[in-house]
């Protein structure tokens, strides 16, 4: 069966921390792995990774994923109060044009002043 | 201004009746997206749908149902056979099997 997982499932720091936010997946036919940001409504896109070793930065948030190990990390450094969110990691599987998300359950991330 | 509308945002319905939930977008994606999520659940996919007049089971499909007559309209329906319909329902669209893009939500209430 498939499954996406993700740790911790729930995460207090303050303000200037680093962290890092863990998603392991077995999936077959792994296509890419997505993270997302969900505060009080709709997840936003993040980072879509493919290729292992390569890792995506935007701002003071990064990713990287391992495809040998199955996992992916999420790093925010010094994080700031507005970071507090549900982090989504979702994995793209199917063939061709077919293709579907399976998301992990999220990290809730609480930045404190 | 390009985007996924969902309608409404609260929704409050009585036990044994249908309610359907407008899900529309205008980014001329083929492929829409339906998914439950509730609270340490994580999004779990009850229907999609890759092109017009097609779509398919997802791991939660049981009390749904969807139709898919206009690329830019995937509305769901939460039949009274759906056992615990309370939860937030997101609608996604997406050019490819990628990144999708989400609406804003309706938070389904039956009491």
């Amino acid at each position: 069966e498939d499954k996406v997982v993700q740790s911790p499932l729930s995460l207090v720091v303050h303000e200037g921390d680093t962290v890092t936010l863990n998603c392991s997946y077995e999936v077959t036919n792994f296509r890419s792995l997505l993270w997302y940001k969900q505060e009080k409504k709709a997840p936003t896109f993040l980072f879509m990774l493919t290729s292992s070793g390569i890792e995506k930065k935007s701002g003071r948030l990064s990713s990287i994923l391992d495809k040998k190990e199955l996992f992916s990390i999420l790093n925010i450094t010094a994080t700031q109060t507005g970071d507090s969110a549900i982090y989504l990691c979702a994995v793209v599987k199917g063939r061709g044009s077919q293709g579907n998300l399976i998301f992990g359950k999220g990290t809730k991330l609480s930045v404190k002043p | 201004d390009g985007g996924i509308t969902q309608s409404p945002k609260y929704l409050f319905r009585k036990e044994g009746q249908n309610v359907t939930l407008s899900c529309e977008q205008n980014l001329n994606h083929d492929a829409m997206y339906w998914y439950r999520q509730d609270p340490g659940q994580g999004l779990r996919l009850i229907y999609y749908s890759q092109i017009v007049n097609d779509f398919q089971k997802g791991d939660i499909a049981e009390g749904y149902s969807v139709s898919r007559e206009k690329k830019e309209s995937f509305p769901l329906t939460v039949t009274s056979a759906q056992k615990n319909p309370t939860a937030f329902y997101l609608c996604a669209s997406s050019p490819a099997p990628y990144e999708q893009y989400f609406g804003p939500g309706t938070r389904l209430t039956v009491t």
